[in-house]
């Protein structure tokens, strides 16, 4: 596609469940973030993918987290046992390679709510 | 350990007349810059970079300026639009990292028309 694409755009979902959220990167783009914005905070990272190297997974709050890039291309990021603080807005970004000049592309963003 | 900061949580400012959005950050390493502007309810855009071998860099209505050694950014907006009220974040990375970017907190700009 012509932009980064996640899904769901929103999701509800009860406390303890867990929840999966996709992101289709930009086509050709190596590089694959993750980033999170719970209300009234910045962005915070998550996850970084670049290419076949190992995941920098610095930014994953607890191990309830986890995220899998299948193929260089989709990403799936996992929250197990969901609490209401993982209430957020979730963003995926890609970006064509993994210098760091290189700009990231964001997707709308996948709206979780834990109630 | 907040390593970019935007320490004005949001900024109010007439049509016509200029923005300025400030970021600063503390860890020496960082060398390229970038801000983004995100509207409700949608992901992030790329508004404008700068690397540390400028002190500038333009793009229209949009200037930000790059002070190494106070290690602060500003984003200059002439003139300011109703249609530039979002919140503006800026982003910093290191050639020498793994390249990921780290976010300010962002602030909120409101142009009053």
């Amino acid at each position: 596609g012509a932009g980064v694409s996640q899904s769901p755009s929103n999701k509800v979902t009860e406390k303890g469940k867990d929840v999966e959220l996709r992101c289709d990167p930009i086509s050709g783009h190596t590089a694959l973030y993750w980033y999170r914005q719970s209300l009234g905070q910045g962005l915070e990272f998550l996850i970084y993918f670049q290419g076949n190297s190992a995941p920098d997974k610095s930014g994953l709050p607890s191990d309830r987290f986890s995220a899998e890039r299948t193929g260089g291309s989709v990403s799936t990021l996992t929250i197990q046992r969901t609490q209401q603080e993982d209430s957020a807005v979730y963003l995926c970004a890609s970006s064509p390679s993994g210098g760091a000049r290189n700009t990231i592309y964001f997707g709308e963003g996948s709206w979780l709510t834990v109630v | 350990d907040q390593q970019v900061k935007q320490n004005s949580p949001s900024l109010s400012v007439q049509e016509g007349r200029i923005s300025i959005l400030n970021c600063d950050y503390t860890n020496s390493m960082f060398d390229y810059f970038l801000w983004y502007k995100k509207y409700p309810a949608e992901g992030p855009t790329f508004l404008i970079s700068i690397s540390s071998i400028k002190d500038k860099n333009e793009d229209g209505r949009f200037t930000v300026f790059l002070n190494k050694s106070a290690k602060h950014l500003s984003l200059h907006i002439v003139p300011s639009q109703p249609g530039d009220s979002a919140v503006y974040f800026c982003a910093a990375s290191s050639t020498s990292g793994t390249y990921k970017y780290i976010f300010g907190t962002g602030t909120r700009l409101k142009v009053l028309a």
